[in-house]
């Protein structure tokens, strides 16, 4: 139980043009989800934080209007890259945790390789 | 915000013997303390975790300890095998800040056979 899954696993996109990444919870239902960012050999730096119903909050130092956080469902959560430069290329990753285990742990998603050139 | 510092960076060990990695946290809200497991290319595994309300918890080779008062928990593998070698992510999360976790910048083991 408690399975993520992310869609695409890579993505190579040219400068400029956007990149939408899923985060879904399989079999069990999230009100939140986090989005993280990691850097090669580096720890995972929490991006912003997704409410089902509700808009995003991101963390001090991400542009809101650049990462856009979309959490329609209690299972999907969808990050979109807008405008994306070769700087914007990371392992984006997400986490879910279970309705009712708010507080508890958080289950991980296998992440999304980007590539912009 | 919360600020996690974890202690090494590496940590090269030979199989068999223990490896303890540390981490300290700034919130004295944070009240759940959870460690990451990530194998290369690979999504970060829950592999213990600690609630505030408890000073240390066990699950076979595995523990974490908690000092609230000093702000520090670490994490205790012993009878090192080489399928331990990973990267291993401290993290701390409170309520206060809506269950965030603020990861540790984590630390490459090694267990050499």
């Amino acid at each position: 139980g408690a399975v993520v899954s992310q869609h695409p696993s890579r993505v190579i996109c040219k400068s400029g043009t956007s990149v939408k990444i899923e985060c879904r919870s399989l079999d069990f239902q999230a009100t939140t989800m986090f989005w993280y960012r990691q850097f090669p050999k580096k720890s995972l730096m929490l991006m912003a934080t997704s409410n089902e119903g509700s808009k995003a909050t991101y963390e001090q130092g991400v542009e809101k209007d650049k990462f856009l956080i979309n959490h329609a469902s209690l299972t999907l959560s969808t990050l979109t890259v807008t405008s994306a430069h070769p700087e914007d290329s990371s392992f984006y990753i997400c986490s879910a945790t279970p309705h009712g285990r708010e507080g508890r742990e958080q289950y991980f998603g296998p992440g999304t390789r980007l590539t912009v050139t | 915000g919360e600020n996690v510092e974890q202690h090494p960076s590496t940590l090269s060990v030979q199989e068999g013997d223990s490896a303890v990695i540390k981490c300290t946290y700034s919130d004295s809200a944070s009240n759940y303390f959870p460690w990451y497991k990530q194998e290369l290319g690979k999504r970060p595994q829950l592999i213990i975790d600690i609630r505030s309300n408890v000073g240390e918890k066990k699950d076979q080779r595995i523990a974490v300890t908690l000092n609230k008062t000093a702000k520090h928990f670490s994490l205790h593998i012993t009878e090192t095998q080489p399928e331990d070698s990973a990267v291993y992510f401290c993290a701390a999360s409170s309520r206060n800040t809506g269950n965030q976790f603020y990861f540790g910048t984590g630390t490459s083991l090694t267990v050499i056979p």
